[in-house]
């Protein structure tokens, strides 16, 4: 069974910054069925990327997607206030899986 | 596109309770829908999905038996019958709706309705 580890755990940036996100699968993933989404606190999540590097409707283009194989990668070039909460990957398919979190805090 | 759920409440192990997700704004029928669990200050499980017509579903290992999904095209409103219920089920419960032809790829959520089975 395939497991998503995502890292680091918790990321405190300022606005302006670079946020990196590492998703890391324990088997080979089809970049197909890799996405990411964004949860802010009690929210319902957010479809952010898809196919490992195609936004999600109204995603603005500072978010981005990468990766192949094992490792995946959500990049948010530019930092904005409103980019805080917690960011999981996802495989998707008919068993669903989602890595465990990271957490990005704005300072 | 809206998605409200509702049914959450408290129940005690080995009690049942059904959830309903009530759809709006796109055609129900031609979208697969899933349904997803937040554990409380935990990440994301997916539980289970349906497809459009409802003749196909899955299952996640921890809920296969005791859950069962459904929907009902002509309400637009997707069901989860909860049976068996254990501590380990305690969640917000999110339905979701599937993007075409991409099973478990969720571009709409509800807003949730929280499960607390207590004694």
């Amino acid at each position: 069974e395939t497991v998503l580890t995502q890292s680091p755990g918790t990321l405190s940036l300022s606005p302006g910054e670079r946020a990196t996100v590492s998703c890391r699968a324990s088997q080979r993933v089809s970049t197909s069925f890799l996405a990411w989404y964004q949860q802010k606190p009690g929210q319902a999540p957010r479809l952010l990327i898809y196919e490992t590097s195609s936004r999600a409707t109204g995603i603005p283009d500072r978010f981005s997607g990468s990766g192949s194989g094992t490792d995946f990668t959500l990049t948010i070039s530019r930092l904005e206030p409103e980019d805080f909460g917690v960011f999981y990957c996802q495989q998707y398919g008919t068993s669903p899986l989602f890595g465990q979190g990271t957490k990005l805090e704005i300072k | 596109v809206q998605l409200v759920e509702s049914g959450g409440g408290l129940v005690q192990p080995g009690g049942s309770l059904r959830l309903s997700c009530a759809a709006s704004g796109f055609a129900f029928d031609s979208y697969a829908m899933s349904w997803v669990r937040q554990a409380p200050g935990k990440g994301l499980e997916w539980v289970s999905s349906i497809s459009g017509f409802g003749g196909t579903t899955y299952y996640a290992d921890s809920v296969k038996g005791r859950f069962t999904i459904s929907r009902d095209n002509s309400k637009n409103t997707l069901y989860l019958q909860m049976d068996s219920l254990r501590a380990e089920d305690t969640a917000v419960y999110y339905c979701a709706k599937i993007v075409s032809r991409n099973w478990g790829l969720l571009d709409f959520w509800g807003q949730g309705t929280l499960v607390t089975v207590s004694s």
